[in-house]
This record gives C-alpha cells, sequence and structure tokens, in this order.
C-alpha cells in the first residue's frame, strides 16, 4: 500500500521564479492538504483541497495556489518566490469528510525547497 | 497567532526514564490532539492522539494526558528508548462535520527535539 509520495524531493529555485510542488496521496484518501515547515518550526496549513475544490486556506498570500486533479493527487503553484519561501512543503492526506476519522492525517516526506 | 505551544524546544532524557513532552493551546474549539514524531529527511508521521471527552490514552509506551480546563496536554513515553530520539509535534483540529469550518486542518506547535541518550 503506497503512501504519501511527493515530487520532487529537493528543489532550488531563484528570487522571482515560479515552482510547481507535486503529490500523490496514500490509496483510498481523496482529502489532500498542503503544509509549509520553516527551519525550526512547525507545520503550517496552507491549504486543503477535497473533490477538486479549495475547502480551506491558511494565512498564505495569493501567490501560493493549488489544484486537485481526478485522480485526487495534487498540485502546489508558489509565484514570484521569495527567500521566505524557503522551506520543507509537506503533503498530507485523509479520507474526505463522509468517512474516516478526520484527524488520521498521512504526511508525505516532503519537498524540501530552497530559494537563492 | 500561535495557537498551539511547545515551549521547550529540547529535552534530554536517559534510556530507560521517562520523557514528558508537554504542550499548550489556546483555542477552546480544538476537540482533537494529535502527536507526531518527525525523524530528519521524512514527514511526520501519526504517533498517538486523543479526543477532548477523554483525559487519558495509552498506546504501549506512549501516554497523552488532556487537562481541558488547563488547556494543557503531555504525552508520556516510559521506558524511553534511543529510537525515540526524533522531533515530537503537537497538534490539534477541530471536527469539520460538526459545524465548524476547520475541514480538519492541524494546527501544530513548534515541536520538541528529544534525545535519548543510551
Amino acid at each position: 500500500d503506497a503512501g504519501v509520495t511527493q515530487s520532487p524531493t529537493h528543489l532550488i529555485k531563484t528570487r522571482g521564479q515560479q515552482v510547481t510542488l507535486r503529490c500523490s496521496p496514500k490509496s483510498g484518501h481523496d482529502t489532500v492538504s498542503w503544509y509549509q515547515q520553516a527551519l525550526g518550526q512547525g507545520p503550517q496549513f496552507i491549504f486543503q483541497y477535497y473533490e477538486e475544490e479549495e475547502r480551506q486556506r491558511g494565512n498564505f498570500p495569493d501567490r501560493f495556489s493549488g489544484h486537485q486533479f481526478p485522480n485526487y493527487s495534487s498540485e502546489l503553484n508558489v509565484n514570484a518566490l521569495l527567500l521566505g519561501d524557503s522551506a520543507l512543503y509537506l503533503c498530507a492526506s485523509r479520507r474526505g469528510l463522509a468517512g474516516g476519522p478526520y484527524y488520521e492525517q498521512y504526511f508525505g516526506p516532503g519537498t524540501r525547497l530552497t530559494v537563492t | 497567532d500561535q495557537q498551539v505551544k511547545q515551549n521547550s524546544p529540547s529535552l534530554s532524557v536517559q534510556e530507560g526514564r521517562i520523557s514528558i513532552l508537554n504542550c499548550d493551546y489556546t483555542n477552546s474549539m480544538f476537540d482533537y490532539f494529535l502527536w507526531y514524531k518527525k525523524y530528519p529527511a521524512e514527514g511526520p508521521t501519526f504517533l498517538i492522539s486523543i479526543s477532548s471527552i477523554k483525559d487519558k490514552n495509552e498506546d504501549g509506551r506512549f501516554t497523552v494526558f488532556l487537562n481541558k480546563s488547563a488547556k494543557h496536554l503531555s504525552l508520556h513515553i516510559v521506558p524511553s528508548q534511543p529510537g525515540d530520539s526524533a522531533v515530537y509535534f503537537c497538534a490539534a483540529t477541530s471536527n469539520p462535520n460538526a459545524g465548524g469550518t476547520s475541514y480538519g486542518k492541524l494546527t501544530f506547535g513548534q515541536g520538541t527535539i528529544l534525545t535519548v541518550h543510551p
């Protein structure tokens, strides 16, 4: 049973560039959340997708956008990269609102983004 | 606004002794609390959780205690083992099916680095 997978593992970008990160949820899961973990901090919620719609958003600017595909996989896009966007980006999946404990979220290994 | 706080950045414990990790929260809407463990280069892995209707939950060597009046929870690891050395995150959430709007998002603390010495 494949868990949550993310790609790429590491990424180096320059300020002002755009980046796309990808996530495949755990088998049987249809809800995907994205978190940003800065160095020395806990993960911070960016947004959550369910049924291909953004359902909830954290305190992140519009430069952060996402998408969910019919196969439940998801992308996180960040435009106009800033040095402060350097962080570990984590994807978490769970069963949707109608099924399974809402708190059971499984995390992927993350994508380490470095902005220079 | 840090709604979940772990005030101890690090904790060092001898193998076989008890490790106690603490967490405080401010949002009364939280009704489920979780502990995650994270090793370097891996995502957080779920460890143990507790509902707000309980004050204690045990799973093997791990026990979580919840004091709702104090908005405080703690994770006890007994006995501690070197393999327990990791970063421990406390997280909280609220039921998306209870009329709220959280959709089950997790709010994390800053983490505590636990080191268990042989």
